[in-house]
């Protein structure tokens, strides 16, 4: 079954620290590029990072950069995201995505949820 | 940073159509995107390249482009369409960039 699968997420302080994962299945992972998207309750989606099929293109929202990290290990079907000084407004659900293919298709995992509060 | 606009709600009674609008100065020159999120799920995408209808999605729902406008239509609306309704296409670095969103309520 084609698939990502995100975890990592949870109740965190403010200024602190997490690191998401996003494991791919069915598909050839390191073929395509990959984003983050998050969603604050109630709001609408937003895109957080690109990562590139070898990790040679990076790209973040302004929203995040110099605190998000985005990496990939393709031996290992996995994708992650470091987020350090996490601020209030971090709170959402995460979600990884496949970049689309030729057909237009692309994948969505069901996501994990970052609460950033003290 | 680029812009996507939508009308923030949409309603209609079943069975009319329903026309969300997706606005943005890059849309002649790259594909746009309709994604379907009702509570609790993921988005899923329901109209792919400006007007091509993924397999499972009905045919009720169908997409249009014309300028700096693309339009989703759902001809014929059920009560299982109500959800919110996001457009998403790319800025000139290829990054991905979304509307923020219609709610489409069904009366």
């Amino acid at each position: 079954e084609v698939q990502l699968v995100e975890s990592g997420g949870g109740l965190v302080k403010p200024g602190g620290s997490l690191r998401l994962s996003c494991a791919a299945s069915g598909y050839a992972f390191s073929s395509y590029g990959i984003n983050w998207v998050r969603q604050a309750p109630g709001k609408g989606l937003e895109w957080v990072s690109f990562i590139s099929t070898s990790s040679r293109y990076i790209f973040y929202a302004d929203s995040v950069k110099g605190r998000f990290t985005v990496s990939r290990d393709n031996a290992k079907n996995s994708l992650y995201l470091q987020m350090n000084s996490l601020r209030a407004e971090d709170t959402a659900l995460y979600y990884c995505a496949r970049e689309y293919d030729s057909g237009g298709y692309t994948i969505w995992g069901q996501g994990t949820m970052v609460t950033v509060s003290s | 940073s680029y812009e996507l606009t939508q009308p923030p709600s949409v309603s209609v009674s079943p069975g009319q159509t329903a026309r969300i609008t997706c606005s943005g100065d890059a849309l002649p020159k790259q594909y746009a995107y309709w994604y379907q999120q009702k509570p609790g799920q993921a988005p899923v995408v329901v109209i792919s390249k400006d007007s091509e209808r993924p397999s499972g999605i009905p045919e009720r729902f169908s997409g249009s482009s014309s300028g700096t406008t693309v339009a989703l239509t759902i001809s014929g609306v059920q009560a299982e369409d109500e959800a919110d309704y996001f457009c998403q296409s790319t800025d000139s670095s290829g990054v991905w960039v979304f509307g923020g969103g219609t709610k489409l309520t069904v009366l």
